[in-house]
């Protein structure tokens, strides 16, 4: 069955420049969250979504970084003015809901390098 | 400190061993994921736990409430096994939940 979906696969672009990441989740599923991985990191928390309500925003690291999520859907997380710094993976999960203990499913992941 | 503490931070062990990965944590959790990520970066999650133990082909998790401690085993290990397994535990906040990552245990299982 279909799973969680990230586009693009691969991202190379040079610093300054604005870049859209974008991530189809689960049909049915309401919250939907990004995380990145730098090289040798762990996973770090970006942002979450679930369902209308107001996005836990706590983990952008700046206010380069923002994402919606449309119609309860499809979401994208936009980094503005990149730097080097944001070279990672960025990854994207879906789970079912908040309620009760439901596990995330991820996607392959966006592999952005910044030149 | 760290929220939630994996233990080791490296394992490498000759094929067939039984291996054991620790994760504690000092936080208020509502479940705690077990992932496995492959070297190619893709994640899989392994299993969701809230009590008790889970069991899958060759792995089995447990988790302790009380002592806020989870296990990962894997039995007959096998080379394929090698990957970086993370524990993440997840808790509520007053408007929402969070997950909370451990560092990572990489395991190199030898032929």
């Amino acid at each position: 069955g279909a799973g969680v979906s990230q586009s693009p696969s691969n991202k190379v672009t040079e610093k300054g420049k604005d870049v859209e990441l974008r991530c189809d989740p689960i049909s049915g599923h309401t919250a939907l969250y990004w995380y990145r991985q730098s090289l040798g990191q762990g996973l770090e928390f970006l942002i979450y979504f679930q369902g209308n309500s107001a996005p836990d925003k706590s983990g952008l690291p700046s206010d380069r970084f923002s994402a919606e999520r449309t119609g309860g859907s499809v979401s994208t997380l936009t980094i503005q003015r990149t730097q080097q710094e944001d070279s990672a993976v960025y990854l994207c999960a879906s789970s079912v809901g908040r309620q009760g203990n439901q596990p995330q499913h991820f996607g392959d992941g966006t592999r952005l390098s910044i030149l | 400190k760290n929220e939630v503490e994996q233990s080791p931070q490296n394992l490498t062990a000759q094929e067939g061993e039984f291996i054991t990965i620790n994760c504690s944590y000092s936080v208020g959790i509502s479940a705690l994921h077990w992932l496995q990520q492959h070297p190619g970066g893709g994640i899989v999650s392994l299993f969701m736990l809230s009590s008790g133990k889970k069991k899958h082909g060759r792995l089995i998790a447990t988790i302790n409430i009380q002592e806020k401690h989870s296990s990962l085993h894997i039995t007959a290990s096998h080379p394929r096994d090698s990957a970086v397994y993370i524990c993440a535990v997840k808790y509520v906040t007053d408007s929402n939940y969070q997950l909370i990552w451990g560092a990572g245990t990489k395991l190199i299982i030898k032929p």
